[in-house]
């Protein structure tokens, strides 16, 4: 299977519990993007990385989020101290350079609950 | 007002119908526009690009872009029930891209 991976699939956690998760994309994709989802909405951007450079953070990324892409390779986002509002589907992308529209290739998300 | 509008639905048809879903938009820096079909708790598929104004057909799928009017649409013709899922629209002019919220699409047999 080439397409974008995200594990876990599914994380139920407690409040106040540091969570992790993990996106590998298209292999040679040098774009990949963090998403959330919640029902009934459409993704909202967190943020974006082109390589191992993070180029741009949403504002609703507040500082409990933190993403990682290390070797430009797989990327993770951890959210700390995790409260109830964050429990939402986590959605992971990317897209390569050579393609100016920006065309985005999803994984199948993570699902986090926070009770 | 949000950048991208689409109506949620859901919206109920029967099969061999065609189904038209549209989203207007009101930042004009926007110039690729793409339509995704997500399935429930799956993440969503491409399913058709475009750029600036026009029509792009592939298979049962047209999608339209109007610039002036700020106003996209897919339309998909003899819809199967295998259709039903949500179709969000997507637009961007650099780095991240904007979203619609979903039209929510049942094909009934």
């Amino acid at each position: 299977d080439t397409g974008v991976s995200q594990n876990p699939r599914h994380k139920i956690t407690k409040r106040g519990q540091n969570v992790t998760f993990r996106c590998d994309p298209i292999s040679e994709h040098n774009r990949l993007y963090w998403y959330r989802q919640t029902l009934g909405q459409g993704p909202e951007f967190l943020t974006y990385f082109q390589n191992e450079a993070q180029l741009e953070k949403s504002r609703l990324l507040s500082d409990r989020f933190s993403a990682e892409r290390p070797k430009g390779s797989f990327s993770t986002l951890e959210i700390q101290r995790t409260e109830q509002g964050d429990s939402a589907m986590y959605l992971c992308a990317s897209s390569p350079k050579i393609r100016v529209s920006n065309e985005q290739f999803f994984g199948p998300g993570t699902r986090l609950t926070v009770l | 007002q949000k950048e991208v509008e689409q109506d949620p639905g859901p919206l109920s048809v029967p099969e061999g119908a065609i189904v038209s879903l549209n989203c207007t938009y009101s930042n004009s820096a926007f110039q690729y526009f793409m339509w995704y079909r997500q399935y429930s708790r799956k993440g969503p598929e491409l399913l058709m690009y475009t750029y600036s104004s026009g029509n792009k057909e592939d298979g049962r799928f047209t999608a339209q872009v109007d610039k002036s009017s700020k106003y996209i649409s897919l339309f998909i013709r003899d819809s199967q029930p295998s259709d039903s899922a949500t179709y969000l629209c997507a637009m961007s002019f650099s780095g991240d891209m904007r979203f619609g919220a979903g039209t929510r699409l049942t094909v009934k047999p």
